[in-house]
Formats: structure tokens, sequence, C-alpha cells
């Protein structure tokens, strides 16, 4: 079965309000990483957060281990926010990142 | 500060055609590389991966492979497209943590 799950694979939003974007995986890991993908394709690393919560300006990152699950937590959501987020489950000894399908975030004026 | 750097941004490649797809690194020694490939709607795989000069794994096959000819270049090539190598390559670099940093990708569509 697929290692990593991302929920809801789709969002839609006005501008202003909040945003809860999961992340649920199957193994015990290494990293967790958050990435947002501009709708060119490059990457753009959010967080890595193995465990805890961490906070960058509206962003805040979240992992519990235990119950296998990561958040992205995006407050006042801005125009500028729409494309896809990505979360990336690291395991093994060569920094592979397992991806999750994404979450295509749409934040409508 | 290091940075990375992606060739080309975009090819349109005939099948059966070769291909050469360059990352390079500047600002950082001995750091570990790595290729990744996104299909058109797809989902990210890690394709190789490689810790120091000359030394590549394969983590999925997909008919390509990936060379390090320097320590801070990694080159992602096939001799016959297919059409299903059409896609998003990204390459990435690693200091040794857990942490990735990507180049800005190359798109490539296969006709």
């Amino acid at each position: 079965g697929q290692q990593v799950q991302q929920s809801p694979a789709s969002l839609v939003l006005q501008e202003g309000e909040n945003a809860e974007l999961q992340c649920n995986f199957s193994t015990s890991l290494n990293s967790m990483q958050w990435f947002y993908q501009r709708p060119g394709g490059s990457l753009v690393s959010l967080f890595y957060n193995p465990s805890g919560t961490k906070h960058s300006g509206r962003l805040t990152s979240t992992t519990v281990i235990k119950e296998r699950r990561s958040s992205l937590h995006i407050s006042s959501s801005q125009t500028t926010d729409s494309g896809t987020y990505l979360c990336a489950l690291g395991t093994g000894g060569n920094n592979k990142l397992t991806f999750g399908q994404g979450t295509v975030l749409s934040v409508i004026p | 500060a290091q940075t990375i750097h992606q060739w080309p941004v975009a090819e349109i490649k005939a099948v059966g055609s070769p291909l050469s797809l360059g990352c390079t690194i500047k600002g950082k020694s001995s750091p570990n590389l790595y290729w990744y490939w996104q299909a058109t709607g797809g989902t990210l795989q890690q394709l190789f991966y490689s810790i120091t000069v000359g030394q590549v794994e394969s983590v999925v096959q997909l008919n390509l492979s990936a060379s390090r000819p320097k320590d801070d270049q990694f080159i992602l090539s096939t001799e016959k497209l297919l059409l299903s190598h059409s896609g998003f390559y990204l390459c990435a670099w690693s200091p040794g943590g857990n942490t990735l940093y990507f180049g800005e990708g190359s798109r490539l569509i296969v006709v």
C-alpha cells in the first residue's frame, strides 16, 4: 500500500481563511519534510520536521510520530499561497524521500 | 551560499533519440546528489543517488542511467527515449543530513 497519503487532494479557500493539510504515513520515519511545488514544478522547502511543531510566518508544521501523521497549517491564506503542497517521508540510509500525491490549494480573492 | 543549476530547462525530443540532463552544485564539496522524476499528474519518485564521484545507485528502473563525473556534477541520460520518459526531472543535493535542496527542474516531452 501507499506509504504516504495526503489529504485533502484539493482545497479551495477564500482569501483569509485557514487551511489544514494532512500527511499520514504507514512506516517509521527518519525525517519528514514539507515542500511547496510552484506551478512550474520547482520545489521550495517549507519545513524539515521529523517531530514536534515548527513555525515559519503563517505556516506551522506538526509531526506526531506515534500517530504517524504530520500536518501543515496555513493561517490567513493569501492568493499567492495557491499551488501544490507535498509532504515527503525520509526512510532508509540514502536519504530516499517518499513523496505524497500532494494537496492542490487554490486561494481565491 | 550553495547553488544548484539544472539544464536544459525544457526539451522536446523524439522517441528513440538520446537524452542528457545535467545538474551542477556550487558552494558545497562532496554533496550527496539525487535525481527525482515526476510524470505529469504523478508523484515524485527518486531515481538515483550518489554519495561520491564515480558512484551511483539506482533506486527505480526506468531505462535511464546516471553518472557523476565530477564532485559537483550529476548527469542523467539514456540512449533511446521512450514516451514514458516524459515528465519533470528534479536534481537535489544534501549535505549529508536528511534535508534535501532541489534545483529548478527540467521538463521533458517525448513525442
